[in-house]
């Protein structure tokens, strides 16, 4: 049951560049989602969130879109930098309908930037 | 900067043994979390905590698994008895410094527990 989708196993960009990630999300309970980041050997480190009231956030180099009529949300980075390079989890949570807050996790786009 | 940590990094084991993963979350933080991922898949929620007892439980939280919070700080979770498909990375996480608000989980660095 893959209620959050990422369906690019990888991706590779030119330093400097745009990166597009995308997820896609099938339960329309979801109101809050998040984007991850991951080393090997590490936990995921916590990026950039958004609500379901908004369409668009912004942190630095990082925003992420919400399309809910589409389900579908995408993590834009510029201009991206080989530190970038890692594992990007896009997770979802609905905070009604029972739920307590835990994270549905897609299962990651490899992001690899170019010098 | 606070962080969440977690011992032993790596834990090797024989099926069928007892394992505690310990946990120390954010201090001020009120909701603790159990996830897992195991090699090659994606990370899977297992438990939540708030309040001194557990929220919600996933279909892989099953009875050979618990957790507590024994003192102040450290959140603890333990399998009775490792099957060798318990192999995978766990991570814990916290989040919450307020109940009422709607706050992203930060994630400890994880334990690799291998059953043989």
């Amino acid at each position: 049951d893959q209620q959050v989708k990422q369906n690019s196993p990888s991706l590779s960009v030119q330093e400097g560049r745009i990166s597009i990630l995308n997820c896609d999300y099938t339960n329309s309970m979801f109101d809050y989602f998040l984007w991850y980041k991951k080393y090997p050997a590490e936990g995921p480190t916590f990026l950039i969130s958004i609500s379901s009231i908004k369409d668009k956030n912004e942190d630095g180099r990082f925003t992420v879109f919400l399309n809910k009529s589409a389900k579908h949300l995408s993590l834009h980075i510029v201009p991206s930098q080989p530190g970038d390079s890692a594992v990007y989890f896009c997770a979802a949570s609905a905070r009604y309908g029972g739920s307590q807050g835990n994270l549905i996790f897609g299962k990651g786009t490899k992001l690899s930037v170019k010098p | 900067e606070p962080e969440v940590t977690q011992t032993p990094s790596h834990q090797v084991t024989q099926m069928g043994q007892e394992v505690i993963l310990r946990c120390v979350p954010i201090s001020n933080h009120l909701y603790f979390y159990w996830y897992r991922q195991i090699l090659g898949q994606k990370v899977e929620f297992l438990v939540s905590f708030y309040n001194n007892e557990i929220s919600e439980k996933s279909e892989i939280f099953d009875d050979q698994f618990s957790v507590e919070r024994p003192d102040g700080s450290n959140f603890t979770l333990k399998i009775r008895s490792t099957k060798l498909e318990d192999s995978a990375m766990y991570f814990c996480a916290s989040s919450g410094a307020r109940a009422s608000s709607y706050n992203e989980q930060f994630f400890g660095p994880g334990t690799r527990l291998t059953v043989l």
